[in-house]
């Protein structure tokens, strides 16, 4: 059971904007960064955001991330059929003897 | 370019242990730490640990503490997650990673099922 806590779907038609909430607590998200990654039907998962809003070279400015507090979001706007996937929030845990933390994932749809 | 090359898929059973390799090229294998993480059919992802290549020391989550052993061979630029005394609830993929700043790389994953 994981202690960072998403929606387990999203879903919005082509060219729309999606929004992922990741919350989380003072020992996780409230004091480090927050990653996301995209995970492809099928496929490992492949790191979006690192540094709660920094995006690696070769993705999207579409992509986005934010932290406020104990909670990041991942946005993802001009939505594509190729953005159908799982996206995961991840960071480190003081609390769990230094463990580093996934979210509990959300299925991304797109109508 | 990096690559990190697992070992083929394992079928064990109950009370068993399964050995995974993670065979790495492209970069200096002791500079990167390499993380575990495994998914379960269906299921999110679950980290299980850290291994630094150069020193040797490591990181396990709580849950896997007593039951996870992660090591290297540095000459073969290999790293290897032991998982003992198997239950069906390990029934996973079991990825490697290199995760550092803005740049991953992931093995393509190693099914490993528990089964009598």
């Amino acid at each position: 059971q994981s202690v960072l806590t998403q929606p387990p779907s999203v879903s919005a038609a082509p060219g729309q904007k999606v929004t992922i909430s990741c919350s989380g607590s003072s020992s996780n998200i409230g004091n480090n960064y927050v990653s996301w990654y995209q995970q492809l039907p099928g496929t490992a998962p492949k790191l979006l955001i690192y540094d709660n809003n920094k995006r690696p070279s070769g993705i999207p400015d579409r992509f986005s991330g934010s932290k406020s507090g104990t909670s990041a979001t991942l946005g993802i706007t001009g939505l594509q059929t190729g953005d159908e996937a799982d996206y995961y929030c991840g960071t480190w845990d003081s609390s769990l003897s230094a463990s580093y933390v996934f979210g509990t994932g959300t299925k991304v749809t797109v109508l | 370019q990096v690559q990190l090359v697992q070992s083929g898929a394992e079928v064990k059973k109950p009370g068993a242990s399964v050995k995974v390799s993670c065979k790495a090229s492209g970069y200096t294998f002791t500079s990167y730490d390499i993380n575990w993480v495994r998914q379960a059919t269906g299921q999110g992802l679950e980290w299980m640990g850290w291994m630094n290549p150069n020193s040797g020391n490591t990181g396990y989550a709580q849950k896997f503490q007593g039951r996870v052993t992660m090591t290297r061979n540095t000459s073969i630029s290999t790293a290897y997650m032991e998982l003992s005394s198997l239950r069906s609830e390990d029934t996973a993929v079991y990825y490697c990673a290199r995760i550092y700043d803005s740049e991953d790389y992931w093995g393509q994953g190693t099914l490993v099922t528990v089964s009598s």
